[in-house]
């Protein structure tokens, strides 16, 4: 399948801060990027769907100014996060799609804490 | 609007045996439905889908699942279960909205195998 990267796949950060992690497909272009969270030992919650060139569409109860989304190419995706409080601590997955009705290739994770 | 569900939280087997992790989807229209596994802090790995064709859909590691219409059923299967196989699944189906889409997961089912 499609190499999807992730970058940091850890990072820690003092509340206040703000953090970027970055996705990046590796080997295909993705034009639709996902943004999802993982609560421990929980499913899946989508934050938000991007696409290339495209304002980020996000699910109820995402705060947009809080989570940034960016998709500036066909390759890489990035989600910030703004003014990072211990609550934003989470497992942040991303994937990348590519046209037509196909699977979803996802990244590693990134395990961020915010102390 | 799509969903699924995986109405175990947890399924065991013993290594040899065959086993079976439930889904069950609800759609307007044919769905697209796919098996994802999850390995410890890691991202998703997907295993199968079905889009169309053969109610019987043969993937990766072994892995198998029979599309029932009539019981708006999913079901991955494996005929002999791995230790290996120990990881938490899950299941989940395309849903389309004004030309965007996005996945919806199901609840993820841990599996166990046992020595």
């Amino acid at each position: 399948g499609a190499v999807v990267s992730q970058h940091p796949s850890r990072v820690i950060c003092k509340s206040g801060t703000s953090v970027k992690i970055e996705c990046r497909s590796l080997d295909f272009q993705a034009t639709t990027m996902f943004w999802y969270r993982q609560f421990p030992k929980k499913s899946l919650m989508l934050m938000a769907t991007s696409n290339e060139g495209s304002k980020a569409t996000y699910e109820q109860g995402v705060e947009k100014d809080k989570f940034l989304i960016n998709h500036a190419s066909l390759t890489l995706s990035t989600l910030t996060v703004t003014s990072a409080h211990p609550e934003d601590s989470s497992f942040y997955i991303c994937s990348a799609a590519g046209q037509g009705v196909g699977e979803q290739y996802f990244g590693p994770g990134t395990r961020l804490t915010v102390t | 609007a799509q969903s699924v569900a995986q109405p175990e939280d947890q399924v065991n087997v013993a290594e040899g045996n065959p086993l079976t992790v439930k889904c069950t989807y609800s759609v307007s229209g044919n769905p697209y439905l796919f098996w994802y596994v999850q390995y410890p802090n890691r991202g998703l790995q997907f295993l199968l889908k079905y889009i169309t064709g053969d109610n019987l859909v043969k993937g990766s590691y072994g892995f198998e699942a029979e599309f029932n219409k009539s019981q708006t059923s999913f079901h991955l299967k494996k005929p002999s279960a791995l230790v290996s196989d120990s990881a938490l699944y899950f299941c989940a189906v395309r849903q389309s909205t004004s030309g965007t889409y996005k996945y919806i997961f199901g609840t993820g089912t841990r599996l166990k195998v046992l020595a």
